[in-house]
């Protein structure tokens, strides 16, 4: 139990336009879902906290309109990438947590991101 | 500042010997401290917690709060043991710090 997908796994996109990363608890509802990123040979670094319901919270130092986060459901919670720019390549990742009675984050498999 | 440091990039052991993942951290609060390791071509899983002083696969971890640390140990590593690993301390509503993360090679 406890998978989180991700999806798509690959994308490929042109700069200027805008790319939808989705996020899925698919056997439990996560109240709380989490956003990274992560640069080659680097770790990851937490972009936002998404609950469900609520706006995102985002850290210090990401644009909030440049990466649009909603969690409209309990499995469910979105990225959107917009007006990419090839700096905006990266490796994605998203967690769940809230699991009940459990503490730990349930992490995604990530998606690859170019922007060319 | 919240922070997790792990200062060896890269570790390589034989298979059979004892093997040491150092992790140091940095936080003003009561420290919940974590390893997440992540095996070739899979997602990043928990390892183990602190709290819970359990011993997975072998690895153990100790949180000295006098030394800021909480290094993963194994006696006797095996094949199977080469990922990478990455030290995370729990802050604030369940969010992690990730220490950069150690590859650990096991030689056969």
């Amino acid at each position: 139990g406890a998978v989180v997908s991700q999806h798509p796994s690959r994308v490929i996109c042109k700069s200027g336009t805008s790319v939808k990363i989705e996020c899925r608890s698919l056997d439990f509802q996560a109240t709380t879902m989490f956003w990274y990123r992560q640069f080659p040979k680097q770790s990851l670094m937490l972009m936002a906290t998404s609950n469900e319901g609520s706006k995102a919270t985002y850290e210090q130092g990401v644009e909030k309109d440049k990466f649009l986060i909603n969690h409209a459901s309990l499995t469910l919670s979105t990225l959107t990438v917009t007006s990419a720019h090839p700096e905006d390549s990266s490796f994605y990742i998203c967690s769940a947590g809230g699991r009940a009675g459990r503490y730990e984050q349930y992490f995604g498999p990530g998606t690859r991101l170019t922007v060319t | 500042a919240q922070r997790v440091t792990q200062p060896e990039k890269l570790l390589s052991v034989f298979k059979g010997a004892p093997v040491e993942l150092k992790c140091n951290y940095s936080y003003s609060g009561s420290p919940e401290l974590f390893w997440y390791v992540q095996y070739s071509r899979q997602r990043l899983q928990l390892l183990l917690r602190h709290i819970s002083r359990e011993s997975i696969k072998g690895f153990t971890a100790d949180l000295n709060k006098g030394e800021t640390s909480f290094h993963l140990k194994k006696p006797f590593a095996q094949e199977e043991d080469s990922a990478m690993y990455y030290c995370a301390l729990q802050t604030g509503a369940q969010k992690l710090v990730f220490g950069q993360g150690t590859r650990l090679t096991i030689n056969p």
